[in-house]
């Protein structure tokens, strides 16, 4: 167990739909990253975030966002869901920022049909 | 173009039977290189992080290594517990941040 939480666990939505999954990292963490894993890209880094402020961005769409909270946990927002949105999605944390020394959550499996 | 690569794509070993992963790399101004592990649908899990070349970090069965341009996953007499992917990762300097990049990572599966 890494300490970082992720809800939900599972998630079938329909195309279009909006999403929006869950993360609180382990204490003391700072940072929180997002990232997508599909068979074909691997993992990829969408967002990072540091003591609530946006620090660096990777391959995120428009349509996706996210923020951090005061308590730390973040959220990621999806939406105008496409079929190839379908992947899981990570979270991670770590104390510092610009830091790989990270720990993931068990993820959430999106299914978009 | 900085990038990470990892070979082979798969591997399959006896138990027992040491080998070698490797994690190549172009980086301009390398901040770390990391080895996580990855059971099939679940989060990856940070094994070592190295800094320089010339540094070792090992860990059970497992060592890494790091040369300027290389790191190399060593494992020695594996388990079939050992079967899992095994992914290298660096942080690359984009639009002024540094932005964490994995290899495809490579599938290890040890036959008891």
């Amino acid at each position: 167990d890494s300490g970082v939480t992720q809800t939900p666990k599972h998630l079938i939505t329909a195309t279009g739909q909006r999403v929006t999954l869950r993360c609180s990292p382990r204490s003391g963490d700072l940072s929180v990253y997002w990232y997508q894993q599909s068979l074909d890209q691997g993992l990829q880094f969408l967002i990072q975030y540091y003591n609530g402020e946006e620090r660096a961005k990777g391959n995120i769409l428009e349509r996706f966002s996210a923020q951090q909270f005061p308590d730390l946990h973040s959220e990621l927002n999806l939406s105008s869901l496409e079929l190839g949105d379908s992947a899981l999605y990570f979270c991670a944390s770590a104390k510092g920022s610009g830091i790989l020394e990270q720990y993931f959550g068990p993820g959430t499996r999106l299914t978009v049909t | 173009e900085d990038q990470v690569t990892q070979s082979p794509e798969a591997l399959r070993l006896q138990e027992g039977e040491s080998s070698s992963l490797n994690c190549s790399y172009t980086v301009s101004g390398l901040r770390g290189l990391f080895w996580y592990r990855q059971d099939p649908g679940k989060g990856p899990e940070f094994l070592f992080t190295l800094y320089s070349a010339g540094e070792e970090k090992e860990k059970e069965r497992l060592k890494a290594t790091l040369t300027k341009k290389e790191s190399f996953l060593h494992i020695t007499a594996p388990k079939p517990e050992d079967s899992a992917t095994y992914l290298c990762a660096a942080s690359l300097l984009s639009g002024g941040s540094y932005i964490p990049t994995f290899g495809r990572g490579t599938s290890l599966i040890v036959h008891p």
